[in-house]
């Protein structure tokens, strides 16, 4: 298996734009991890889905961000309107429930966004 | 809740020194705590996990780490440091199917 596979690798936008970020999980797994990471705020966990149903989006910031997961294979972040705080690297991550409570994430190499 | 406090966010090592990352977590429940690296500009990627049983856990490169409940803690050590384990290095604790993440610790490693 090729991994999780993020893409853009790097964005650059003008503030005000919207963003899509997008995200291919490890066939077979069933959850799925946003994560943000800054220098301010370390590795924050946006949202993650079990079977393509957002479980927690608690950690998602404002309402300018969504997220989406139409089918097992891919998972979109969207920022609209995007602002310059929003600049940091976005990681996805999955890992399979199976093992309850033994949860091991594989993350993907991350998007790293800056917002002009 | 679950979380951990990693203490020093930055140490650096001499080559062939020993490395120790000191990690606390505090949880309600038995934890599940991992280490992760994250060399740079890549992904974080698993070292080594504790779920149960034995306490002292052996990684990936050399790492291990070792389950202390009394302590509260998870150290993650190597015997002797090289040059590729500079990276930063990330513990986390498992409350269910989320991960929550220390602050990290970059390693550097002085020739």
């Amino acid at each position: 298996d090729a991994g999780v596979i993020q893409s853009p690798r790097h964005e650059v936008t003008e503030m005000g734009q919207e963003v899509t970020l997008r995200c291919k999980p490890i066939s077979g797994h069933d959850y799925l991890f946003w994560y943000r990471q800054t220098m301010m705020r370390g590795l924050e966990l946006l949202i993650y889905f079990n079977n393509n149903v957002p479980i927690d989006d608690s950690g998602m910031p404002e309402d300018r961000f969504s997220a989406k997961m139409p089918n097992a294979s891919f998972s979109t972040l969207k920022i609209q309107p995007s602002e310059p705080r929003d600049s940091a690297v976005y990681f996805c991550a999955s890992s399979t429930g199976q093992t309850l409570m033994n949860t091991e994430a594989f993350f993907g190499q991350g998007t790293r966004l800056t917002v002009v | 809740a679950q979380s951990v406090t990693q203490l020093g966010s930055h140490v650096s090592v001499s080559e062939g020194a020993l490395v120790l990352l000191r990690c606390n977590y505090s949880s309600s429940v038995p934890p599940y705590l991992f280490w992760y690296v994250q060399y740079p500009n890549q992904g974080l990627q698993l070292l080594l996990k504790y779920t149960t049983g034995a306490t002292l856990v052996k990684g990936i490169n050399g790492f291990e780490a070792e389950f202390k409940k009394s302590e509260t803690s998870f150290h993650l050590t190597k015997p002797s440091a090289h040059m590729s384990d500079a990276a930063e290095y990330f513990c986390a604790v498992s409350g269910g199917y989320k991960l929550s993440f220390g602050a990290g610790t970059t390693v550097t490693v002085r020739a």
